[in-house]
């Protein structure tokens, strides 16, 4: 088992670009999750599924959207990007609430 | 709306001496996790506590939860090196499929 993978691992933006970052998952995980982490700041929740074909926001959801069409897959798309959203962006799924969390193994993004 | 504090923030100990972290939160949680990231990697599961007097242990580590207090203590017995890391402590509101996470504890542990 792979466990929870990011695509890609380390990307460059230009302010305005656009770009999706891709999870995916082996475990057939019911609830997957996407996190940023800046300096000092811990994890924040951008959005959430709980399901395919669901999605809902977290704390920190503004200038991201989220796609769940497969099971395993869990697409983070950055529409027009903004130095704002230069951070360390983790991905995560479990199989019920209570059960730890499984992160991926994080995608820097650099925006200019 | 759920906020995790964590203190310290920075903890530099020498080997072989004992330690705590602590977390509170602010409102009703039904859980409260650890985690561990070491530099550029991902976090790891260090401990799951579901319920009130709850303590896990794994070498050198245990995490106790107390739900009346709101809060939940990593504690190091005997640091070695090898425990230099980051922990984080994260707490799901009740019925809630969200995790709030602290702002992690930066340990170093020194000869």
């Amino acid at each position: 088992n792979a466990g929870v993978t990011q695509t890609p691992k380390f990307r460059v933006l230009k302010t305005g670009q656009s770009m999706t970052l891709l999870c995916a998952q082996d475990m057939n995980h019911e609830y997957m999750y996407w996190y940023r982490q800046d300096p000092g700041m811990g994890l924040r929740l951008i959005h959430y599924s709980v399901g395919e074909g669901t999605t809902a926001k977290g704390e920190v959801p503004d200038g991201y959207n989220v796609s769940r069409l497969k099971k395993q897959n869990f697409l983070l798309g950055l529409e027009s990007a903004a130095p704002s959203q230069t951070s360390v962006y983790f991905c995560a799924s479990n199989d019920r609430v209570q059960e730890t969390q499984y992160f991926g193994p994080g995608t820097r993004l650099l925006v200019l | 709306e759920l906020k995790v504090e964590q203190n310290p923030l920075f903890l530099s100990m020498q080997e072989g001496k004992n330690y705590t972290i602590y977390c509170n939160y602010s409102t009703t949680s039904d859980r409260l996790y650890w985690y561990r990231q070491d530099p550029g990697k991902s976090l790891e599961s260090l401990f799951v506590l579901l319920s009130n007097g709850a303590v896990k242990q794994e070498g050198r580590l245990m995490a106790s939860l107390d739900t009346k207090a709101r809060l939940s203590t990593l504690h190091i017995t005997a640091a070695v090196h090898d425990l230099s890391a980051t922990y984080f402590c994260a707490a799901g509101g009740a019925g809630s499929y969200q995790l709030t996470f602290g702002k992690g504890t930066k340990l170093s542990v020194i000869p």
